[in-house]
């Protein structure tokens, strides 16, 4: 079954400091999404990432705060740079995978800020 | 932009009891979706619909996509204290990759 491993899983950070978070995809996918859930609320999509070319931000959510990388097919990183406690969150990423499938999502990453 | 209402917010049922939950939007949308999040894991998908009047079931589990395609519900038969965690509403529109979400129900199963 395809699988979507996000790391780290949970992380507490000290405010000033940048997260990076992994995803791999065990297939090749065009697209990856990433999304922030905050506390109790709905996933609020960040930026969509395409392999070769610069991720598309949605209203809100600017570049120098959260960098993404995709490098290939199967894996993409975001940073939540130079954070505070208002970044505190769960932070997922998302691929369109095929068959059955459809948009899969990974377990998360648990971000504290202190 | 483009939004969905959920609702309801939260229920807390008795087990054994039917559930039903619905997502509306003033936006039309090709693909409806929905899923279930448990604490600490992400939103696994649940069922997929993807024509307006088409009614599709997963065990327990049936949703339907709205007639004017601004609308889908989801219900689930016979609760068991497993289906507890937090149903969410998704949407794509034509043309579009990207999903918008409800705010979700979080269902409560008393046993």
């Amino acid at each position: 079954s395809a699988v979507i491993s996000q790391k780290p899983s949970r992380d507490i950070c000290q405010r000033g400091t940048s997260l990076t978070i992994q995803c791999q995809v065990d297939s090749q996918v065009t697209m990856m999404f990433w999304y922030r859930q905050q506390p109790g609320q709905s996933l609020t999509l960040i930026a969509t990432a395409n392999q070769g070319s610069e991720a598309t931000y949605e209203s809100g959510f600017v570049i120098d705060k959260f960098p993404i990388s995709r490098p290939n097919l199967t894996f993409s990183t975001l940073t939540v740079s130079n954070m505070s406690p208002e970044d505190s969150s769960i932070y997922l990423c998302s691929a369109l995978l095929g068959g059955s499938y459809g948009y899969t999502f990974g377990s998360g990453t648990r971000l504290t800020v202190v | 932009g483009q939004q969905l209402n959920q609702s309801p917010q939260s229920m807390f049922i008795q087990e054994g009891e039917d559930v039903s939950m619905n997502c509306t939007s003033s936006s039309i949308f090709n693909t409806w979706l929905w899923y279930k999040q448990e604490p600490g894991e992400g939103p696994v998908l649940l069922i997929a619909l993807y024509k307006a009047g088409e009614l599709t079931s997963n065990g327990r589990l049936t949703a339907q996509f709205g007639i004017t395609r601004k609308d889908s519900f989801l219900n689930i038969s016979a609760s068991i204290p497993s289906d507890v965690g937090i149903y969410f509403c998704a949407g794509q529109s034509q043309g579009a990759q990207k999903l918008v979400f409800g705010q979700g129900t979080r269902l409560t199963i008393n046993p």
